[in-house]
């Protein structure tokens, strides 16, 4: 089977800085997604890893361990509508030319002041 | 408008009802999905339609009934559903089914069905 394993959830400061992991065990893997959901609104696109390494974008970075099965998000300098559910999704490649996002469970970050 | 758009935003319906959900993209892309969203548990993709042609059928119920008329438009048709239905379904397009092609999800439609 799939399996993609985030916490639950994370507490953090406004101004801090909070890394947010993901593990998984696919059959396949052509790359992973971050995407931020707010409650009640859409996920959004944050990221995306193919290869090895970090990816930065802002105040935002994604890193990709492909032989670990690894990523986590880091989010610097922490503000309060950061506040949010964070989903890690690895892209499956399913068979043909078709690719399916398998999705962990999220993890709600709560940003305190 | 912009981006994809899902109506209606809530929907409370009873087990007997037949009612319809509706997605539109303003994207100009070409795959179109349907994912069910519960609580404490992780997306799970219910359709994807690529150019207008069904490509996957993730084990749904035949109560939920998809249409994608054209590929700006996808509507999940709804009958006789079981209270374990209620849950936030969102659509979603992307470019292509491609590993790299980023899915845009719309703000979901709440169901309830009681």
């Amino acid at each position: 089977g799939q399996n993609i394993d985030q916490p639950t959830e994370m507490t953090a400061t406004e101004g801090a800085i909070v890394q947010i992991n993901c593990t998984y065990q696919t059959s396949g893997f052509n790359g992973l997604f971050w995407y931020q959901q707010h409650a009640g609104e859409a996920p959004t696109f944050l990221s995306y890893n193919v290869l090895d390494g970090l990816e930065e974008k802002g105040r935002f970075s994604s890193f990709l361990s492909r032989s670990k099965g690894y990523s986590y998000l880091l989010l610097k300098e922490l503000q309060m509508k950061d506040s949010a559910s964070y989903l890690c999704a690895v892209i499956w490649p399913k068979g043909g030319a078709t690719n399916k996002l398998i999705f962990g469970t999220g993890t709600l970050l709560a940003v305190q002041p | 408008e912009t981006g994809v758009t899902q109506t209606p935003r809530h929907l409370v319906m009873g087990m007997t009802n037949k009612k319809s959900l509706k997605c539109e993209q303003h994207l100009g892309h070409n795959a179109m999905y349907w994912y069910k969203q519960s609580a404490k548990k992780p997306l799970e993709l219910m359709f994807v339609y690529s150019l207008e042609e069904r490509v996957e059928n993730n084990s749904v119920p035949s109560r939920f009934s998809p249409e994608c008329p054209n590929s700006s438009h996808l509507f999940l048709h709804l009958h006789t559903l079981q209270p374990e239905d209620s849950a936030l379904y969102l659509c979603a397009s992307s470019q292509g089914t491609g590993g790299g092609d980023t899915q845009y999800f719309g703000p979901g439609t709440r169901l309830t069905v009681l």
